[in-house]
């Protein structure tokens, strides 16, 4: 059955350091999505991703943040300048090209940042 | 902003027991999905019911939604020890572009 991946599975950063978390979608999906959940918290969304244009963004996604889709398979969100708050599991999830369809989520990236 | 939220429960039963969790919202959805999380794992899809739907079904698990209460209900039957997990329910925002509204999370363990 296809699914979301994500790589790394954990990492650990000073704060300040840019970090990119990897995704590689559903292949034959069109809508991409970035969420995070910090520690005893809900997950959070961040930013949706449709036709190589951000199509949606919380407040969350601020100006250090940034997603990209640099080929036919990889979605990224790189933080440019990460903070201590920035701590948190994020997960990339993918749905088919028409919206009201179900979002399947990635195992998720393990943010630690000292 | 709109948003799922579960009653924040933690449900522990015997194996075998059914478990029911809980979702309200505050605006118009054009869905609403659960997902369950096992302890700091990925999401997994449960079930997607729509807007016009009001009862759905998918092996042990059977999902209702009341539109005019802004609620929704989880039924887990015959409950087994590896249903131990998070359970949270997500809306999808009538006018919105895909960005799922999550809730708090259910913790049910299921006790052998």
């Amino acid at each position: 059955e296809p699914e979301v991946t994500q790589t790394p599975s954990h990492q650990v950063t000073q704060m300040g350091q840019e970090v990119i978390l990897r995704c590689v979608p559903i292949s034959n999906h069109l809508y991409f999505y970035w969420y995070r959940q910090i520690l005893g918290q809900k997950v959070e969304f961040l930013v949706s991703f449709y036709n190589n244009e951000i199509s949606e963004k919380s407040e969350i996604f601020d100006d250090q943040f940034s997603v990209e889709r640099p080929d036919g398979s990889n979605f990224t969100l790189k933080i440019r300048s990460t903070k201590l708050e920035d701590s948190a599991m994020y997960f990339c999830a993918s749905s088919e090209d028409s919206h009201q369809e179900t979002q399947y989520f990635g195992p998720g990236t393990r943010l630690l940042v000292l | 902003s709109q948003q799922g939220e579960e009653d924040p429960q933690a449900l522990s039963i015997q194996e075998g027991e059914n478990a029911t969790m809980n979702c309200s919202y505050k605006t118009s959805i054009n869905n609403l999905q659960w997902y369950r999380q096992n302890s700091g794992r990925g999401l997994v899809h449960l079930i997607l019911i729509r807007s016009n739907e009001r009862e759905k079904h998918s092996g042990r698990l059977r999902v209702t939604l009341d539109t005019s209460k802004k609620s929704s209900s989880l039924l887990i039957t015959a409950s087994r020890a590896a249903d131990t997990a998070s359970y949270f329910c997500a809306t999808d925002l009538y006018y919105g572009n895909n960005r799922l509204a999550f809730g708090k999370g259910n913790q049910v363990v299921v006790i052998p």
